[in-house]
């Protein structure tokens, strides 16, 4: 069946950056695209950007435009989501997604990454 | 920019059905797929619906989802409530090739 792992809880000062893997198994892992997705306390989803895994072509959220980064490493099934000038605002769960380019039909279990000096 | 507006909340009793409306701010919301996303509470999203009323396996059919143009609505229709389906409901579509999330609506079976 199809299972991510991702990366551990992470604390990280304002300022520096982050970056959530999220590892792929039970499917053809260059067929779908990934998604990044990410859910601050008591906030809705707000989507970050997606990469399509096969080409690695990448698109991002106008919001974090500049300071997301999206990339993948076929030969391990894993996806990263790297976060610059991490900000207090940042501080939420972060999610990675298969799918398409339009629809997430799997999830990981997510991450939670918290600014803090 | 393009927006979904969902309803804040909804309850019904087990055993009914309840029904929650996501509206597009714009265009014609079914021109772009739109997929429904169940969290429960402390947990991750998963999909309960995508491409508008497909249902992934293991979705059971209690769970349907259409598109209604002249509102420019899309639902998401849950027959038959268990206590278990009391979560946070998200839709989401898209707008040149960028995800937008609804606000979410918080449903309560009791």
């Amino acid at each position: 069946q199809v299972q991510f792992v991702q990366s551990g809880a992470a604390v990280k000062k304002p300022g520096a950056s982050v970056k959530v893997s999220c590892k792929a198994s039970g499917y053809t892992f260059t067929s779908y695209a990934m998604h990044w997705v990410r859910q601050a306390p008591g906030q809705r989803l707000e989507w970050m950007g997606w990469i399509n895994v096969g080409n690695g072509d990448t698109k991002y959220s106008q919001n974090l435009q500049g300071r997301v980064t999206i990339t993948r490493d076929t030969s391990a099934s894993t996806a990263y989501m790297e976060l610059s000038s991490l900000r207090s605002e940042d501080t939420a769960v972060y999610y990675c997604a298969s799918g398409h380019s339009a629809a997430a039909h799997f999830w990981g279990q997510g991450t939670l990454i918290t600014v803090s000096s | 920019n393009f927006m979904l507006t969902q309803p804040h909340s909804v309850s019904e009793s087990p055993g009914k059905t309840v029904t929650i409306s996501c509206t597009g701010s714009s265009g014609n919301i079914a021109s772009n797929y739109v997929q429904w996303y169940q969290q429960r509470p402390g947990s991750a999203p998963t999909t309960v619906i995508y491409e508008a009323n497909q249902r992934p396996s293991g979705v059971p059919d209690r769970f349907s989802g259409s598109i209604d143009s002249s509102s420019n609505s899309a639902s998401l229709t849950i027959s038959g409530l268990k206590t278990e389906d009391e979560a946070d409901y998200y839709c989401q579509s898209y707008d040149s090739s960028n995800w937008v999330f609804g606000g979410g609506t918080k449903l309560t079976v009791l």
